[in-house]
């Protein structure tokens, strides 16, 4: 079945640095991509997505491109703030709109 | 974002008990979604409606009963739970049950079976 593995955290970086949280999947077809983040004590919430191969998804100085050839959709930002700590979870959606999560990856930013 | 609510927000209940988890959407969407958050395990998809006829259940077991009245509402009722259910419980909703149309969560409810 439909698969997402993301790296494992927790994540601790100082404020500014620059940010990589690896995601690749394996699925049937061609999903849509998502990273959604979840701040303590809160539901999800998406942070960017991407429908097709080569698309780049980008929100709030966040950026993921969806790489068909290497089934991979990573997640960077250039320079971190303490406000971005939370639990990032990369997922695929299959053609029903089911959603299959990774198991997420904790990041602390450090000021 | 008040687009998905949930309450309560936490629930202690006994494993005798009987409760209900209630989410609400206000964003005019025709699917709504139960997920399952446990610790250190990636989340579960237990329930979807379309418009208010379930299309899938992830064989999720009978003491869980979901319960959607109409497109706006969904419920999770709770019984005769064991400790291993306490979890985090998240209610989603998105425009319709097709691809790329984005879901959007609730906060969730905190539960905790003792």
């Amino acid at each position: 079945g439909d698969s997402v593995t993301q790296m494992e955290g927790p994540v601790t970086l100082s404020e500014e640095a620059f940010l990589t949280i690896n995601c690749t999947y394996t699925a049937t077809g061609y999903p849509s991509l998502f990273w959604y983040v979840q701040y303590p004590g809160e539901g999800l919430q998406l942070l960017l997505k991407a429908t097709k191969a080569d698309d780049k998804g980008s929100n709030k100085g966040f950026e993921a491109t969806y790489r068909k050839e290497t089934t991979s959709f990573h997640l960077e930002k250039g320079s971190v703030q303490v406000s971005d700590s939370a639990v990032y979870f990369c997922a695929l959606s299959d053609p029903r709109n089911k959603l299959v999560f990774g198991a997420g990856t904790i990041l602390r930013v450090k000021s | 974002e008040t687009g998905v609510t949930q309450t309560p927000r936490h629930l202690v209940m006994g494993m005798t008990n009987k409760k209900s988890l209630k989410c609400e959407q206000h964003l005019g969407h025709n699917a709504m979604y139960w997920y399952k958050q446990s610790a250190k395990k990636p989340l579960e998809l237990m329930f979807v409606y379309s418009l208010e006829e379930r299309v899938e259940n992830n064989s999720v077991p009978s003491r869980f009963s979901p319960e959607c009245p109409n497109s706006s509402h969904l419920f999770l009722h709770l019984h005769t739970l064991q400790p291993e259910d306490s979890a985090l419980y998240l209610c989603a909703s998105s425009q319709h049950v097709t691809d790329s149309y984005e879901q959007y969560f609730g906060p969730g409810t905190r539960l905790t079976v003792t």
